[in-house]
């Protein structure tokens, strides 16, 4: 069965060390990733996403994830965590199951991550 | 560009009672999702429309839940007979065809049945 794993409940950190933030899937071939933060009482916004190439992909608020295959992980990393990123976290896979082709196709969650970052 | 908003942002109703949820897509998206979230678990995928069409509903949990999307354009999922299981905030997405795979997320409605 397709499945995200998340495996920590909550992360804390200090501002200005790195943070880590876990990710593990289960997919049918290639698989297309994705993180989604949720501030409070806002939607979920759109982070970074991996579809294919450079295993190390960018996004918004200096993020970044790293896909490694071997692993099926794909991490989110901030070389400096501010307060302002406290917030809960989901990684997300492309159903592949239900593949209409192009760029449709929903998604499966994991249980989400609680970033809480101290000043 | 204004984005994904739903309405109402939240809702209270008793057991048996009937509610309508309503989502707007971003103009021109033609595919809208709705998912669900109990609370504390994962965020789980409910239908899918292209257009006017479902292309997907496994996730709907039973014919309590009926989705529609007129038009083409807003989409409602109403819950009738609301049951207590049934709490959690409903969100909804859109995408645009041919897009870049990201979906587009609304708020969210909090849904409370008690």
């Amino acid at each position: 069965a397709q499945s995200v794993a998340q495996p920590e409940d909550q992360v804390n950190v200090a501002e200005g060390n790195p943070l880590t933030v876990k990710c593990t899937y289960s997919v049918s071939g290639n698989p297309y990733l994705f993180w989604y933060v949720q501030y409070p009482n806002r939607g979920l916004q759109f982070l970074l996403k991996y579809i294919t190439g450079d295993n190390l992909v960018k996004g918004s608020y200096g993020f970044e994830a790293e896909f490694n295959k071997s692993q099926t992980s794909f991490h989110l990393k901030k070389p400096s965590a501010l307060v302002s990123d406290s917030a809960l976290y989901f990684c997300a896979v492309r159903d592949m199951l239900q593949d209409y082709g192009g760029s449709q196709g929903n998604l499966i969650f994991g249980k989400g991550t609680k970033l809480s970052v101290k000043p | 560009e204004a984005g994904v908003t739903q309405f109402p942002s939240h809702s209270v109703i008793e057991k048996g009672q009937t509610v309508t949820l309503r989502c707007d897509p971003i103009s021109g998206h033609d595919n809208l999702y709705w998912y669900r979230r109990v609370m504390g678990k994962e965020i789980k995928f409910l239908l899918h429309f292209v257009k006017e069409s479902k292309q997907d509903e496994s996730g709907m949990p039973n014919n309590r839940f009926l989705a529609e999307r007129t038009g083409g354009t807003y989409s409602t999922l109403k819950v009738q007979p609301a049951e207590l299981e049934d709490s959690g905030v409903y969100f909804c997405a859109s995408s645009p065809r041919g897009g870049t795979y990201e979906q587009y997320f609304g708020p969210g409605t909090r849904l409370t049945v008690t």
